[in-house]
């Protein structure tokens, strides 16, 4: 079974904190995604990785950035945090995305509390 | 531009057949994915048409029309533990990459 684990589940951060958020997948997949969860926003795409070392920019990346120095972890950091960035953040990997039925496995999700 | 459309909640009955909905408008259609997600929880992958007609699998089976931008899920024999949230996710690639655009989810409620 692929596994993508969240480095916490829950994290409370006070603004202007810099705060990291760490994704590991143990599938050896190629593609890494960060989203976040609103109500009644859905899951909205931050960053996205497709090998090491790179990186695109998603629907929302204002105030975001990642890191992906190895295949297996993708990072997600918040420069300075703030209130509105308040919200369950949702890691995501997949083997090769656009390939048929390939699907994304999301980790368990970080519920951040912004202070 | 992206737009997804479902409901955003449904009851149904235990037992019951239920039908979610979805709509969608995108210029680089490849693919489009149904996820549940449990309150608290990851979403997990139900199914994926990228072809139109009707894929089943048990007790949900899912629907797409591509000329129409139109899918729907239908679970059949509904149980309490299918009370979650429904996404539907359309993969594009009109800006080059491959990625997934969400909707914004439909809550389900079994009731007994």
């Amino acid at each position: 079974d692929v596994k993508v684990t969240q480095s916490s589940r829950y994290l409370v951060k006070r603004t202007g904190e810099k705060v990291f958020l760490e994704c590991v997948q143990d599938m050896d997949h190629e593609n890494m995604f960060w989203y976040r969860q609103d109500p009644g926003l859905g899951l909205r795409l931050i960053y996205f990785s497709y090998d090491v070392k790179m990186k695109e920019k998603g629907d929302i990346p204002e105030g975001y950035s990642v890191s992906r120095e190895k295949k297996e972890r993708f990072s997600l950091i918040l420069e300075s945090a703030s209130t509105n960035q308040t919200s369950m953040y949702l890691c995501a990997s997949s083997f090769r995305e656009g390939l048929g039925t390939d699907t994304q496995y999301f980790g368990p999700g970080t519920r951040l509390t912004v202070l | 531009g992206q737009n997804i459309d479902q409901p955003t909640e449904m009851t149904a009955t235990e037992g019951a057949i239920v039908q979610i909905n979805c709509t969608y408008q995108t210029s680089g259609f490849n693919g489009l994915f149904w996820y549940q997600q449990h309150a608290g929880e990851a979403p997990t992958f139900l199914s994926y048409n990228v072809l139109d007609g009707l894929e089943e699998k048990g007790r949900f089976s899912s629907f797409l029309s591509r000329s129409k931008g139109y899918s729907y899920l239908l679970l059949k024999e509904l149980q309490m533990k299918d009370s979650a949230s429904y996404l539907c996710a359309v993969r594009d690639r009109s800006t080059g990459f491959q990625k997934l655009v969400f909707g914004t989810g439909t809550r389900l409620l079994v009731s007994p």
